[in-house]
């Protein structure tokens, strides 16, 4: 089945020790996505790439960096993570920009 | 911009019992809209969604939701719930395509037996 992959499920990191997450994608779909949802909130989009075109959201923090190395493969960076980036990360993908969206099952962060 | 508001933060109904979930939204333009349904620790799976055509979109689970122009609405229906409905469900809205979703707050329900 086509779907959207996110390793691992769930993460473990120290304080300021960078961390990155990964999402894969066998929809051969153009837009991927990186959304950081807590609890009990709407899931909060940080960046998207359309094919190569990063496009970053303006209130992302410069601690959390995206790599899309191929058109399958998309990684999140959190280059030192805070007591605040504690949550679900979520990827998704879509065909075009404002198409039904699909999403991996997430990846849980938690930071010591 | 676009933004969507869902008036309801937590649903409580009975099981069996009908219920609607109301998703309201602001924009000038056509759009396009969805109802993403959450369980706990998983990603969001889509229910429906309106593109365009009949206003009334029947989706998986036995969930619709009808699209109101006038009223910038998309509520979501379902005649007969069931425990297992018991999630957080998001509405979300995109400009006619070009651009990313952007979801509302989300609404909980929670269905007792």
């Amino acid at each position: 089945d086509a779907m959207v992959i996110q390793n691992p499920r769930y993460q473990v990191t120290q304080f300021g020790k960078p961390v990155t997450l990964s999402c894969s994608q066998t929809l051969n779909h153009n837009v991927m996505y990186w959304y950081q949802q807590k609890s009990s909130q709407a899931p909060k989009l940080l960046f998207h790439y359309y094919d190569k075109d990063f496009n970053n959201e303006a209130d992302t923090p410069d601690n959390f960096q995206s790599r899309r190395p191929n058109t399958s493969f998309c990684f999140l960076d959190i280059r030192s993570p805070g007591l605040g980036d504690a949550a679900m990360y979520l990827c998704a993908t879509s065909r075009v920009r404002g198409d039904e969206q699909f999403f991996g099952p997430g990846t849980r962060l938690t930071v010591l | 911009a676009q933004s969507v508001t869902q008036l309801d933060s937590q649903v409580p109904v009975f099981e069996e019992a009908p219920v609607e979930l109301r998703c309201n939204y602001s924009s000038s333009v056509s759009v396009y809209l969805f109802w993403y349904v959450q369980y706990p620790n998983q990603g969001l799976q889509l229910l429906l969604k309106y593109l365009s055509g009949s206003t009334l979109v029947k989706g998986i689970n036995g969930f619709e939701a009808e699209f109101n122009k006038s009223q910038t609405s998309f509520h979501l229906r379902k005649p007969s719930v069931h425990i297992s409905d018991t999630a957080e469900y998001f509405c979300a809205v995109s400009q006619s395509g070009n651009t990313p979703l952007v979801f509302g707050k989300g609404t909980r329900l929670s269905v007792i037996a």
